[in-house]
């Protein structure tokens, strides 16, 4: 059974930085991209940032670029996202979410529980 | 970067058909994917590549394409199915992915 289960989220205040984790078993984590995905209370769905199976390429949501660095660790089985500089707006659950397709569709396979990030003074 | 549209609500009754829309200029060149959240839940992928349905999901739940708009179907609705519901896509190259707003469906 595939599981991903996501860490790190915390009350920071703005222009802190916060660390999140998506720790992933059932499957095998090297093949695959993974993505964050977060969701602002009360509001949609927000694609953040995707990572290849390889490392690279990388890609992020303008809301995103420059302050935050997506990673992973294939031997820990593991994705990480280093959050900087973060503002109020930053305030969402953070979903750690398995990506697959082809030439002609990408999507989110499977998704965390999430993690709480709040950015508040 | 480019938008999907979604109505914010649909609403039916119980063993009705409710059908949802997402509409987007690229979308005759690019697939739609569905998720389902309910209340306090992850999302859950419905539908991909605008009408693969994964396993497990029932077959009530159907997915087509005209033009720019693609429509998530759900054929005799069930209380359970009460969730917002979200498209999609990405850019040709896949290195941005877009959802639309979601789509509240209510079971009256």
């Amino acid at each position: 059974e595939v599981q991903l289960v996501e860490s790190g989220g915390d009350l920071v205040q703005p222009g802190g930085s916060l660390r999140l984790s998506c720790a992933a078993s059932g499957f095998t984590f090297s093949g695959y991209s993974m993505n964050w995905v977060r969701q602002a209370p009360g509001k949609g769905l927000e694609w953040v940032s995707y990572i290849s199976s390889t490392t690279s390429p990388i890609y992020y949501a303008d809301s995103a670029r420059g302050r935050f660095t997506i990673s992973r660790d294939n031997a820990k089985n593991s994705m990480y996202l280093e959050m900087n500089s973060l503002r109020a707006e930053d305030t969402a659950v953070y979903y750690c979410a398995r990506g697959t397709g082809d030439g002609y569709t990408y999507y989110f396979d499977s998704w965390g529980q999430g993690t709480l990030v709040t950015v508040s003074s | 970067s480019y938008e999907l549209t979604q109505p914010p609500s649909v609403s039916v009754s119980p063993g009705q058909t409710a059908r949802i829309t997402c509409s987007g200029d690229a979308l005759p060149k690019q697939y739609v994917s569905w998720y389902q959240q309910k209340s306090g839940q992850a999302p859950v992928l419905v539908m991909y590549k605008d009408r693969e349905r994964p396993s497990g999901i029932p077959e009530r739940f159907s997915g087509s394409s005209s033009g720019t708009t693609v429509t998530l179907t759900i054929t005799g609705v069930q209380a359970e199915d009460e969730a917002d519901y979200y498209c999609q896509s990405t850019d040709s190259s896949h290195s941005y992915v877009v959802f639309g707003g979601g789509t509240k469906l209510t079971v009256l």
